[in-house]
């Protein structure tokens, strides 16, 4: 059973720049979650897909950030115009859903700089 | 506003060690409890879950929860140095289990 992957697993990038990141959650995991986080914070939540529907999105992401889920596999955030403000740790997990159990693993992360 | 409360620490604990972390948190409806290990520079890796009232042990961890109390502990036995990391709790909130709330970790350093 391979864990989550992402890729890549860093970025540093120039401000005003697009950034797409990928994520591949274990392959029985029907439920995807996209989160940020910066030094002594904990996760962030972004997003969070249902097999290919995206169901929730936080109030505080920006419409500078977008995420796809086209077949219920793996996923894609991409972040437009990049800020300064945008660097952190871009986390991504995968759970189960209903009785068999919902735990979150995570993926390794993508750090992104922005300069 | 629902809320996990953890103290930031460091803790510290002499190698062999108990070490209890703890969390508390204010929705009194939360089912299901988790504690993460973050190293520095790492991502969380999921190393207990609880999701009924008691104790839940597995090898060196045991996780205890108090629903009436609204607590979730954490206790690592015969602490190692490769135990010194960042410690989160993350609950999910009562109705959806989809969603995590969490703290913001307790730093744990075990001293050879």
């Amino acid at each position: 059973d391979t864990g989550v992957s992402q890729d890549p697993r860093h970025k540093i990038t120039k401000r005003g720049q697009n950034v797409t990141f990928r994520c591949d959650p274990i392959s029985e995991h029907n439920r995807l979650y996209w989160y940020r986080q910066t030094l002594g914070q904990g996760p962030e939540f972004l997003t969070y897909f249902q097999n290919e529907a995206q169901l929730e999105k936080s109030r505080l992401l920006s419409d500078r950030f977008s995420a796809e889920r086209p077949k219920g596999s793996f996923s894609t955030l991409e972040i437009q115009r990049t800020e300064q403000g945008d660097s952190a740790m871009y986390l991504c997990a995968s759970s189960r859903s209903g009785r068999a159990g919902y735990e979150q693993y995570f993926g390794p992360g993508t750090r992104l700089t922005v300069t | 506003q629902k809320e996990v409360e953890q103290n930031s620490g460091p803790l510290s604990v002499p190698e062999g060690a108990i070490a209890s972390l703890n969390c508390t948190y204010s929705d009194r409806g939360s089912q299901s409890f988790f504690w993460y290990r973050q190293y520095s520079g790492k991502s969380p890796e999921l190393i207990m879950f609880i999701y009924s009232n008691g104790d839940k042990e597995d090898g060196r961890f045991t996780a205890q929860l108090n629903k009436a109390s609204q607590y979730v502990s954490l206790l690592i036995r015969d602490s190692q140095p490769s135990d010194s990391a960042t410690y989160l709790c993350a609950v999910s909130p009562a109705g959806n289990n989809r969603k995590l709330i969490w703290g913001l970790g307790t730093s744990l350093a075990v001293n050879p």
